[in-house]
């Protein structure tokens, strides 16, 4: 199976702050990335499909980069609503896997 | 408006079957790849089981392959998800999750139901 490693597990930032959240493969997924969004208490939501696609009604504040091995979540300018725990998932091979998550925080 | 509503979950001895019911609405259903993941209390996601939109095909996590079966009625919009044989390990919260065109991400979630497994 594909293992996801995201980094940090935890992070607090300050709104309007931008804020990097990474993703790390234990091979080449071939750009078959996806972000997810879960607030407290919901279902998980998707911001972004392989890669850098934004899922539909999802804020342009929210991008994604990455080939390879290496992915990352950008969020420009740090919103209250945004705190929330983000998930990489890997579609390039079965099992899909998801990471591990990072709880983000407002500072 | 795109809509999955599950149901069927709640407690189960181990080694009893339980059947997990998704109904959808606001989306031609036959159209689409669907999925289970599930959420363990407090933990990460996990990717189950997902079929294709002819249900021609299935795909499962190693863990649950021979115990559980993934189907879905195209004429009545409903994904399923049979389990038997139930593990403690197998308690979490069940998300029926829909694909997009010619994607199979989990687009759209459904509330998700609790299955608890325990004596």
């Amino acid at each position: 199976d594909i293992q996801m490693t995201q980094s940090p597990s935890f992070l607090s930032a300050s709104v309007g702050e931008r804020v990097t959240l990474s993703c790390r493969a234990s091979q080449n997924i071939n750009k078959y990335l996806d972000w997810y969004q879960q607030k407290l208490g919901e279902a998980p939501k998707l911001l972004i499909y392989n890669t850098n696609n934004l899922h539909t009604g999802i804020p342009s504040r929210f991008s994604g980069s990455g080939s390879g091995t290496d992915y990352t979540l950008t969020i420009s300018s740090l919103q209250p609503e945004d705190v929330a725990t983000y998930f990489c998932l890997q579609r390039n091979s079965w099992p899909d896997t998801f990471g591990a998550g990072t709880k983000l925080e407002l500072k | 408006e795109v809509q999955l509503v599950e149901s069927g979950g709640g407690l189960v001895q181990p080694g009893r079957s339980l059947k997990l019911s998704c109904a959808a609405s606001g989306f031609t259903f036959s159209n689409y790849y669907m999925a289970w993941v599930r959420q363990a209390p407090t933990k990460g996601l996990e990717w189950v089981a997902s079929i294709t939109n002819s249900g021609g095909s299935t795909y499962y996590r190693d863990s649950v392959k021979g115990r559980f079966t993934i189907s879905r009625d195209n004429a009545k919009s409903t994904l399923y998800l049979q389990m038997d044989s139930l593990r403690s390990e197998d308690t979490a919260t069940y998300y029926c999750t829909r694909g997009l065109r010619m994607v199979r991400s989990f687009a759209y979630w459904g509330q998700g139901t609790l299955v608890t497994v325990s004596s």
